[in-house]
């Protein structure tokens, strides 16, 4: 089945303690991206990657660390997590980085995991 | 200003009516415009895109386009109960084509 599954689905943690959420897709996509998600402020991009060792930063990069060593596998690292990192977080894939005409792929997106940092 | 904006609801919309859900956006240069449904608790799924002024229809679902105005909007044809939902809007960058930027969701309830 296609599909992109993060892990774990749920983590609470405290301040300062690294983790790592995984992401992985078994769909051959280009793209890779994390969202975070808070009320009242929707999806905010953290990183995204056009292909393997290729990432560049989204809108909310402060606190994060990617990388992108295979092309099915995009990790998401808090290095030292904080209270402010708590919040709902997406990975999502496409098949393209670009599309003709600089347009953007459809993005799909994995199951979500429920981040709580105390 | 935000970069794309949506009225935050929630819109409510009875059983057989015309839902209509409008998005603005800033970057003039944006070329790919996506509309995402998000039930509660869920991930975002693809309703519809769109790349080229004008409508787009997909079953009920028709996106409209224009990009003078800078504004995308989802109508929602004979709405039913399974329609209540998130709706996110995304957009991408013009100097960074593949930053995607969404606007925070209209919360759509299809009242019986």
């Amino acid at each position: 089945e296609a599909q992109v599954t993060q892990n774990p689905r749920y983590l609470i943690t405290v301040t300062g303690k690294k983790l790592t959420v995984t992401c992985s897709q078994n769909m051959n996509h280009e793209y890779m991206s994390w969202y975070r998600q808070d009320p009242g402020l929707g999806l905010r991009q953290i990183y995204y990657s056009m292909n393997v060792e290729v990432t560049d930063k989204g809108d909310v990069p402060e606190g994060y660390k990617v990388s992108r060593k295979e092309k099915r596998n995009f990790p998401l690292i808090l290095e030292s997590p904080s209270p402010n990192q708590t919040s709902l977080y997406f990975c999502a894939s496409s098949p393209s980085s670009l599309l003709a005409g600089y347009s953007a792929d459809t993005q799909y997106f994995g199951p979500g995991t429920r981040l709580t940092v105390l | 200003q935000k970069e794309v904006e949506q009225n935050s609801g929630p819109l409510s919309v009875p059983e057989g009516a015309i839902a209509s859900l409008n998005c603005t956006y800033s970057d003039r240069g944006s070329q790919s415009f996506f509309w995402y449904r998000q039930y509660s608790g869920k991930s975002p799924e693809l309703i519809m895109s769109i790349y080229s002024n004008g409508d787009k229809e997909d079953g009920r679902f028709t996106a409209q386009l224009n990009k003078a105005s800078q504004y995308v909007s989802l109508l929602i044809r004979d709405s039913q109960p399974s329609d209540s939902a998130t709706y996110l809007c995304a957009v991408n960058g013009y100097s960074s084509a593949s930053k995607i930027i969404f606007g925070s969701g209209t919360r759509l309830s299809i009242r019986p």
